[in-house]
């Protein structure tokens, strides 16, 4: 059974500059979820989208964004892009229920300089 | 406000000793709890897991610990080998909440032959 995937696996942007990310979650997932990590900051939610709704929303502000398609892939975007957006990106996908586990794919690395 | 805490972040330890990898979280309604690991450029992978209504789970090498009254888990690795080094993260979800896990910042376990 295939993986998760995401592309592109490395990003360089300029300030200003928009972005965006896609990931393929694991056949029949319904869930994919995208976490924003930067060093010493953990893994930092950002949204989830399930049956092509976003289900639910992290604290980021409201450049971030994404969007789910009927075959579950998900893109997201980043607007008005920042110095402080450097990050890995990793998308996780899941059947979407309590008490199971996320699966993530290797991550974008975006650096915007 | 942390509701997931690794307040050490970084582990050394000797090639056939024991790790133990700490977590505290503060709100008394996580009831499912994991522990992911992380190479350096992959995405995060499934270790463990554990539900709220056991004090114990154990896979191999690994064993995770919950105390349901300190608020608090462990993750034992007996014994550890060098290919354990890595960075560990553990989360904590919330049955009849959003189902995301929310993720402490980590541990950085290097494991010296």
């Amino acid at each position: 059974k295939a993986g998760v995937t995401q592309t592109p696996r490395y990003l360089i942007k300029t300030r200003g500059q928009q972005v965006t990310l896609s990931c393929s979650p694991i056949s029949g997932h319904r869930s994919v979820s995208w976490y924003q990590q930067t060093p010493g900051q953990g893994l930092q939610f950002l949204f989830e989208y399930f049956s092509e709704t976003q289900r639910n929303k992290g604290n980021f502000p409201g450049r971030f964004s994404g969007r789910q398609f009927s075959n579950s892939r998900s893109e997201m975007n980043v607007s008005t892009l920042e110095l402080g957006d450097s990050a890995l990106y990793l998308c996780a996908s899941s059947f979407g229920t309590a008490q199971e586990t996320q699966y993530f794919g290797p991550g974008t690395r975006l650096l915007v300089l | 406000d942390q509701q997931v805490k690794q307040n050490s972040p970084s582990l050394s330890v000797q090639e056939g000793r024991i790790s133990i990898l700490n977590c505290d979280y503060t709100n008394s309604m996580f009831d499912y709890f994991l522990w992911y690991k992380k190479y350096p450029a992959e995405g995060p992978t499934f270790l463990i897991s554990i539900s709220s209504i056991k004090d114990k789970n154990e896979d191999g090498r690994f064993t995770v610990f919950l105390n349901k009254s300190a608020k608090h888990l462990s993750l034992h690795i007996v014994p550890s080998q060098p290919g354990d080094s890595a960075v560990y993260f553990c989360a904590a979800t919330l049955s009849g909440g959003s189902y995301i896990p929310t993720f402490g910042r980590g541990t950085s376990l290097i494991v010296h032959p």
